[in-house]
């Protein structure tokens, strides 16, 4: 079992739609979650983390941790043609060790 | 300010040839990883440095593999005799030193090395 599952995709939604990308881990040891989102050929950029269960928001991005079901969640508001991209849960172990998923690929059409 | 850079951008070599990647992390950070990026595979972990020293070496795939970093900067993964299964894209990473009061686990990426072995 990989320590964090993702759905690949791809995803495809309208613009203004809400986007819900989901991600399971499987160590309760783990500390810290995060999203990147990757461009095509570019590095991973982080978009946003957490270390306790319940909601962050940042504008049109909420980030969502359930510990007792091992579950993060990443919603975007009003999607933007320009949110075109793969998305990337990860987790930290011991303060060192990051565990990616495999990313979620999302084209929102105009 | 600059961020991380990755050298050569693209690579292609033979299969059994010899390969070195580049990494030049942020100035003054002083965690540097290196992952694999293979499609559909998302990153896989391949090595950390701590400074020069690499506590967490479980990542590499074999003994084909190695990395070295000097100076507490430049960082060179080498991989020897390359196979075809080691096209992928390879990222690396730099970060400050995480700690816990300071809560700082940001990574920032480089744009990768896109190694095509023929």
């Amino acid at each position: 079992q990989k320590e964090v599952e993702q759905d690949p995709g791809p995803l495809s939604v309208p613009e203004g739609a809400i986007v819900s990308l989901n991600c399971t881990y499987s160590n309760s040891a783990f500390q810290y979650f995060m999203w990147y989102r990757q461009y095509s050929r570019k590095g991973p950029e982080l978009l946003m983390y957490t270390y306790s269960s319940g909601n962050k928001e940042d504008g049109r991005f909420t980030a969502q941790v359930d510990k007792s079901s091992k579950y993060i969640s990443l919603f975007i508001r009003d999607s933007q043609p320009s949110d075109s991209a793969t998305y990337l849960c990860a987790t930290l172990y011991n303060f060192n060790k990051f565990y990616f998923g495999s990313g979620t690929k999302l084209n929102v059409k105009p | 300010g600059a961020g991380v850079s990755q050298s050569p951008s693209n690579k292609v070599t033979e299969k059994g040839k010899d390969v070195e990647l580049r990494c030049d992390p942020i100035s003054g950070h002083t965690a540097l990883y290196w992952y694999r990026q293979s499609l559909g595979q998302g990153l896989e972990f391949l090595i950390y440095f701590q400074g020069n020293s690499a506590p967490d070496k479980s990542g590499l795939p074999s003994d084909r593999f190695s990395a070295e970093r000097t100076g507490g900067s430049v960082s060179t993964l080498t991989i020897q005799r390359t196979q075809q299964e080691d096209s992928a894209v390879y990222l690396c990473a730099s970060s400050f030193k995480p700690g816990w009061t300071s809560g700082n686990y940001e990574q920032y990426f480089g744009p990768g090395t896109r190694l095509t072995v023929t």
